[in-house]
Formats: structure tokens, sequence, C-alpha cells
């Protein structure tokens, strides 16, 4: 089956360090891949998409380039700020049984510190 | 307006009760899910409905049950709570259209087992 796999965290980083979180992904097919935060306290959100390889999703200042020859799918931030804390999940969507099935990775918790 | 919405947004109850969570999108998508989130922020998927049909039940014990009495709601009741069923319990609707595929989360309701 399909699988997404994250880096661990929490990730705790300065205000304005270059942030990377990694993401992996296994999947049968070309699935389309995706960032999704969930700020404290809300329901997540879509950060950004990438629909087919070499794709770069980007949104906010983050980044995610589609690579499929080493299948992940990373977000970058050059600057991050202190309102970018919050939990960020990698996910994949592919077609399985007639249907879109869409596969979230565990959350990644990144702390921003002034 | 409220895309997704859900109530109530806490839920605190005995074990052994029933209790129902409601969810309604008014974005006329035709496909809605139910997430449990547990508190390492875990995001796993329960169902999902394609206008009013289930189309992805994992491996949920029996106690839970999901009603979409028409394509814009779907609730779910659970039977005989027990106290790992204390979670966060999301419901999302997808837009699939033009290419576009994305997943529109509620707010999320706190249920609490004591």
């Amino acid at each position: 089956g399909n699988s997404v796999t994250q880096m661990e965290g929490p990730v705790t980083l300065s205000e304005e360090a270059f942030l990377t979180i990694n993401c992996t992904y296994t999947a049968t097919g070309y699935p389309s891949l995706f960032w999704y935060v969930q700020y404290p306290g809300e329901g997540l959100q879509l950060l950004l998409k990438a629909t087919k390889a070499d794709d770069k999703g980007s949104n906010k200042g983050f980044e995610a380039t589609y690579r499929k020859e080493t299948t992940s799918f990373h977000l970058e931030k050059g600057s991050v700020q202190v309102s970018d804390s919050a939990v960020y999940f990698c996910a994949l969507s592919e077609r399985s049984g007639g249907y879109q099935k869409v596969t979230f990775g565990t959350g990644t918790k990144l702390q921003v510190i002034p | 307006d409220t895309a997704v919405s859900q109530t109530p947004k806490y839920l605190v109850t005995q074990m052994g009760n029933d209790k129902s969570i409601k969810c309604e999108q008014n974005l006329g998508h035709d496909t809605m899910y139910w997430y449990k989130q547990d508190s390492k922020k875990f995001l796993k998927i329960m169902f999902s409905y394609n206008n009013k049909e289930l189309i992805i039940n994992e491996t949920v014990p029996n106690r839970f049950s999901p009603k979409s009495p028409d394509k814009a709601h779907l609730n779910l009741h659970i039977n005989s709570l027990e106290l790992g069923d204390s979670a966060v319990y999301f419901c999302a609707s997808r837009e699939q259209r033009g290419g576009v595929d994305e997943q529109f989360f509620g707010p999320g309701t706190r249920l609490t087992v004591l």
C-alpha cells in the first residue's frame, strides 16, 4: 500500500533560520503530493501541492519539489517566522479501487523561537 | 461563511455513553471524510463517503457508525465510548475538479472520555 514518511519532530528553529522538513513516499502509480499545515487548535489546511514529477509547489515562502527519482517531496523555507509554528503534514493522493485515497504522514511539529 | 463545520467543538462524556458528532460542508463537494487525530498528532482516516455512499472504511471498531443523510452532511455516531476513543475528530470534504485535488478540513471536535 501507499505510505508517507516524514522526519520526526519537534523541529525547533530560531526566527529567520532555514527550514527543511523531509518527506518520502511509497506509491504504486503516479500520486499527487501535498503539504498541509495545522496551526494550534485548528484543522489542517492545504499549504502547497504538486501533481507530477519535477513540479514545484510554493506558497507563503514555502516550497517543495516533486522528485520521482528519490520519491521525495521535502518542504523548505528560506527564513522562518514565529507565525510558522505549526504541525506540517506531508500527504499523497492516488486512485485506489476506483476512488482517490489520501495518505498522510505522521506530521512534524515546527517551533520557531524569537 | 464556514466551509466545513463540525458540532460540537468539545465533547466530554463518561465511558459507556453513546454520542454523535455532526459535520456539514457548504462547498458542494461530493466526497467527505472522518479522521481521528491522537495526542501525538497522528492523523488516521476512518471513513469516506462519496455522494452518500460509503467508499472507504478503515479498520475502525463497529462501535463507530457514520451516516450521510445527504452529500452535504456526514455524521459520526459512537456507541459504548471507551477511554481510547479520546482524540480530536476531523471532518473533511474534498474537491476534485479540473485537476484540483484538495481536502478542506473542519475545525475538529475534541472528544474526552472519562
